[in-house]
């Protein structure tokens, strides 16, 4: 199926660091979403992105919706050990009522206290 | 408030066997879609459900159905397991567009972990 690409595949760094991660895509998106899983979970929605040049925060996760609006990247700063997990990124055409997400592979955090 | 519950959590069948996979979408959402995410990947779109019925599908075979049921809960159904169906099935609820607080997000439940053996 359709996958967008997203770098890292994954990370290792010390607590305290900041942490940048991105998604490109072939194709056009009118939403980018950032998720993250942790095992054995579902995704849970970090931060959603609707306009194309949009930087919005939430607590030390900064993400940006790219001007060509087929790209996005997420920022963390300050890492910690549980912002350990897997971080994904999603883009929707949403219109109506479509909902598909087309998704990335993933990007792998570790942090070491 | 209620998010998205998913059972069963785990199950195991074998080759040739038939599942069913129950979701109740989050309070006051009216849409539910259904995800296949195989070990190391990302979530792969199986279909959408709106007013009962399905409004968008991925590249899935029809072993793979749904329902939805006017309490806006759903089922997924797979026919005839083979062992590349063993996944975690997500299920996502959203609102409508006509429910005019269209922001597009899903909302996911902990999944439901297939093994095909």
């Amino acid at each position: 199926g359709q996958q967008l690409n997203q770098s890292p595949q994954s990370m290792f760094i010390q607590e305290g660091e900041d942490v940048s991660m991105n998604c490109t895509s072939s194709s056009i998106f009118n939403t980018w979403l950032w998720y993250k899983q942790d095992p054995g979970e579902g995704p849970v929605l970090l931060i959603a992105l609707y306009k194309a040049g949009e930087l919005t925060s939430n607590g030390r996760l900064t993400a940006q919706f790219g001007i060509t609006r087929k790209d996005s990247f997420l920022n963390i700063s300050a890492s910690i050990p549980s912002d350990v997990g897997i971080y994904f990124c999603a883009g929707q055409n949403y219109a109506g009522n479509n909902r598909k997400l087309i998704w990335g592979l993933g990007t792998s955090l570790a942090v070491n206290p | 408030d209620a998010g998205v519950t998913q059972s069963p959590t785990h199950l195991i069948k074998t080759r040739g066997q038939q599942v069913t996979l129950r979701c109740s979408p989050k309070s006051g959402h009216d849409t539910v879609s259904w995800y296949q995410q195989a070990l190391g990947q990302g979530p792969q779109f199986i279909f959408q459900y709106y007013e009962e019925e399905e409004r968008q599908r991925g590249n899935f075979p029809d072993r793979f159905s749904g329902h939805q049921f006017p309490n806006y809960s759903s089922e997924l159904n797979v026919n005839a397991l083979l062992l590349g169906d063993s996944a975690l099935y997500l299920c996502a609820s959203s609102l409508a567009w006509a429910s005019g607080a269209n922001t597009g997000e899903l909302f996911f439940g902990e999944g439901s972990r297939l093994t095909v053996l």
